[in-house]
C-alpha cells in the first residue's frame, strides 16, 4: 500500500552523536516537511522541500541537515545529536496541486538524547 | 505572537454534548485553513480543511472561518468518547508551509 514510511520509529543516542531519520513516500508527492513535537510547543517546522534539491528552512532548523536527491526521499539529520533534540519527528508529503495542501504524516521517530 | 494561536486545554465534554474548539491566527495573508485531529501516541490526521468564510459541515464536524477575525472554530456536534484526542489547528501560508498550533486537548466523558 502507497504511503509515507519513517525509520527509525526509535532511538537513542547520546549527545554528540550524528543521527540520520528517514524519511520515504511511494505517492510522488511535490512537497515534504519534517516537524518536531514537543509538550508546549506543538508542531514546529524544522526544513522543508519543494521538490527534489529544493530545500529551504523552517521555523527550527537549527542543527539540523536534510537533503533530498530523490523526489521519494527526505532524510533529516542530527549532525551532533543535543539533549533539546529529544523529541518526536514527523515526516509529512502534500500534493504540489491539490488545493487543499493537506498534509500526510509518518508515523513518527521518537528521538532521545542521553 | 505565535502565529497560529489555541487554547491547550484539557477542554472536558459529557458524550453527546457539544465541543466548541477555537483559533486565531495572525498571518491575514493565509489561504487554507486546517484541523487536525492527534490521538496519543499517534501521527495527525486531516479531518476538515476550509478557506472561505463562513461554515463547512461534515458529518457530526463544522468548521467556522471568519477571515476579518482571523478566527477559525471546529465544532464536534453528538461528541462520543471516541473524539477524545488533540486537536490541531493548522493554517497554510505560500510554498504549502502549514503552520500549527499547540493544540486543544478534548476529553470527552461518558
Amino acid at each position: 500500500d502507497a504511503g509515507i514510511t519513517q525509520s527509525p520509529r526509535y532511538k537513542i543516542t547520546e549527545t554528540g552523536r550524528q543521527v540520520t531519520l528517514m524519511c520515504h513516500q511511494t505517492w510522488s508527492h511535490s512537497y515534504m516537511f519534517w516537524y518536531r513535537q514537543d509538550l508546549g510547543h506543538g508542531l514546529r517546522l524544522i526544513y522543508y522541500s519543494a521538490a527534489a534539491d529544493i530545500t529551504d528552512k523552517g521555523e527550527v532548523p537549527d542543527g539540523y541537515v536534510v537533503s533530498r536527491s530523490k523526489t521519494e526521499n527526505f532524510p533529516l539529520t542530527l549532525e551532533s545529536a543535543t539533549r533539546s533534540q529529544t523529541s518526536v519527528y514527523f515526516c509529512a508529503s502534500s500534493e504540489r496541486d491539490r488545493a487543499t495542501g493537506e498534509l500526510f504524516f509518518g508515523e513518527g521517530s521518537r528521538l532521545t538524547v542521553l | 505572537q505565535k502565529e497560529v494561536e489555541q487554547n491547550s486545554g484539557p477542554l472536558s465534554v459529557p458524550e453527546g454534548a457539544i465541543a466548541s474548539l477555537n483559533c486565531t491566527y495572525s498571518d491575514r495573508g493565509s489561504q487554507s485553513f486546517f484541523w487536525y485531529r492527534q490521538y496519543s501516541g499517534k501521527s495527525p490526521e486531516l479531518i476538515m480543511f476550509i478557506y472561505s468564510n463562513g461554515d463547512k459541515e461534515d458529518g457530526r464536524f463544522t468548521a467556522q472561518l471568519n477571515k476579518a477575525s482571523q478566527y477559525v472554530s471546529l465544532l464536534i456536534r453528538d461528541s462520543q468518547p471516541s473524539d477524545s484526542a488533540t486537536y490541531l489547528c493548522a493554517v497554510k501560508g505560500g510554498y504549502q508551509k502549514v503552520t500549527f498550533g499547540i493544540g486543544t486537548k478534548l476529553q470527552v466523558i461518558p
